[in-house]
């Protein structure tokens, strides 16, 4: 759906360790963003990019950093994964134009132990 | 951003017409109202936007009041596959933080 494809779908890591999630999509949208879905919290933007390593901070950044180096990758990377950071992680993608919504990928189940 | 109340859960049989109301008193004047369906193990799956009146689409149709301090979401005769959670989203178009809330989870009964 919407040509996004996240990756890995599933990961169990241990506290301490580093993390990289990714997202690719194949529609060339200029926007890209990661939330994180917890039960009582709906969806929380942790960052988004605006462009090529344009990026900014959401709701929820502390504890990540992310990198955009090319149009169809946006990369969200825990560099000392802690428990509180166990979630589902959703990458979205919105193209130009005001009217625009966001399309979302199909998520990272992430636990960490 | 608006914050949004939506109830927590609906149940509806098949082939029913199932209306989620949403309310947003705070509003502003620069604010569309979106609509998103998630089903388990999913991303959310935009449905409809609107900023007053009547919208229909394919999928369904949002309501909204001239004094735009609630919506509607109609789905028409609902199947069991429509099970879901519905978000209801008060923002600018194109704002980069959409606030999703809790949602309604509709479950569809044969």
């Amino acid at each position: 759906d919407a040509g996004i494809t996240q990756s890995p779908r599933h990961k169990v890591t241990e506290t301490g360790t580093p993390v990289t999630l990714r997202c690719h999509q194949t529609e060339n949208h200029r926007y890209m963003y990661w939330y994180r879905q917890d039960p009582g919290h709906g969806l929380r933007l942790i960052h988004y990019s605006y462009g090529v390593k344009d990026t900014d901070k959401g709701e929820v950044s502390d504890g990540y950093s992310v990198s955009r180096s090319k149009t169809e990758d946006f990369l969200l990377t825990l560099e000392s994964a802690t428990s509180s950071q166990t979630s589902v992680y959703f990458c979205a993608i919105r193209s130009r134009g005001l009217n625009q919504p966001q399309h979302f990928g199909d998520g990272t189940r992430l636990s960490i132990l | 951003l608006a914050k949004t109340t939506q109830p927590i859960s609906m149940d509806s049989y098949e082939g029913q017409e199932v209306n989620i109301t949403c309310s947003h008193n705070n509003i502003a004047t620069n604010d569309y109202i979106t609509w998103y369906q998630q089903f388990p193990s999913q991303g959310p799956r935009f449905i409809i936007q609107g900023y007053k009146t009547k919208v229909t689409n394919e999928v369904a149709s949002l309501f909204i009041p001239a004094d735009r301090k609630s919506s509607t979401l109609s789905l028409p005769r609902v199947s069991l596959s429509d099970t879901a959670v519905y978000y209801c989203l008060v923002g600018i178009l194109g704002a980069n933080n959409l606030f999703f809330g809790t949602g309604t989870r509709l479950t569809v009964i044969p």
